[in-house]
C-alpha cells in the first residue's frame, strides 16, 4: 500500500531534550516536506527536500533541522525543543513533476513542556 | 502581503444543507488551486485541484469548486452535505508565475454537520 508513515504519532517531551520525528514513504517520491499545523494558522512549511542530499528552508525553519540521506526517509530533528514547538506535524511527499499533489502522513502530535 | 484567505473559520450545518466555503488568494499571477480535507484524527487528503481548463472542477465525494479569476476565488461547494463530511477543509495554492511548486495553505475551515 502506498503510504507516508510517521513515528511517533504522539510525543510528550521536556524543553531542551533533543528529539527526532521520522518520516518514510514507499512511493519513490523525490520531493518531501514537513509542515506544522497550528489552530488559526493552517499548515506552514518547515523544510522541504527536492531529492537526496538536497534540502531547503520553508516558511518556519527556526529550531528545526532535517536530513535526506536516503530517498525514502526525511527525519525532522528538534535539537532543543521549546514549548512554542508544541504542534501537529505532517510529513508529505510527491513526485518531482507533480509536487502540488502531495501525499500526507498521519501526523505527529508533539507537546513540549 | 500575499496570502490565502478562508474567511469561514467554523461552519455548522444540518444534513442535506448546501455548503459553500470561501477561498480567496492575493497573488496576481497564474496559480494552481487545491482543496484538501482532513477528517477527524486523519491526515490531509486531496479533495480536488485546478490547473487549467474548465473553471468548474469536480472532486471526490460530490464536492466541486469554481475558479473565478476576476474575483481571485476558488470556493468549494456541495449541494447536500452528510454527517460524514464533518472535517477541516484547507484551500491551497501554488504560484506558477513564480516557478515554484510550494503549497501555500489557508488557515482552514472547520465544518460540523449535524444529523
Amino acid at each position: 500500500e502506498a503510504q507516508v508513515t510517521q513515528n511517533p504519532r504522539y510525543l510528550i517531551t521536556v524543553t531542551g531534550k533533543k528529539l527526532t520525528v521520522t518520516c518514510s514513504q514507499n512511493m519513490n517520491h523525490e520531493y518531501m516536506s514537513w509542515y506544522r499545523q497550528d489552530p488559526g494558522l493552517g499548515l506552514r512549511q518547515i523544510y522541504y527536500s527536492m531529492n537526496v542530499e538536497v534540502t531547503d528552508k520553508g516558511d518556519v525553519p527556526e529550531g528545526y533541522k532535517v536530513s535526506r540521506k536516503e530517498k525514502r526517509n526525511f527525519p525532522l530533528i528538534l535539537e532543543s525543543p521549546s514549548p512554542n514547538q508544541t504542534s501537529l506535524y505532517f510529513c508529505a511527499s510527491s513526485f518531482a513533476g507533480d509536487q502540488e499533489t502531495q501525499y500526507f502522513g498521519p501526523g505527529t502530535r508533539l507537546l513540549v513542556l | 502581503a500575499q496570502s490565502v484567505s478562508q474567511h469561514n473559520h467554523h461552519v455548522i450545518l444540518s444534513e442535506a444543507a448546501s455548503l459553500e466555503l470561501g477561498c480567496n488568494y492575493s497573488y496576481g499571477g497564474t496559480v494552481n488551486l487545491f482543496w484538501y480535507v482532513q477528517y477527524p484524527g486523519q491526515h490531509l487528503q486531496l479533495l480536488l485541484k485546478y490547473f487549467s481548463g474548465d473553471p468548474l472542477v469536480k472532486g471526490i465525494k460530490g464536492f466541486e469548486a469554481e475558479f473565478i479569476k476576476s474575483k481571485f476565488s476558488f470556493n468549494l461547494r456541495k449541494p447536500s452535505v452528510q454527517w460524514s463530511d464533518t472535517a477541516e477543509y484547507f484551500c491551497a495554492v501554488t504560484l506558477v508565475s513564480y516557478n515554484t511548486d510550494k503549497l501555500i495553505f489557508g488557515t482552514g475551515t472547520r465544518l460540523q454537520v449535524f444529523p
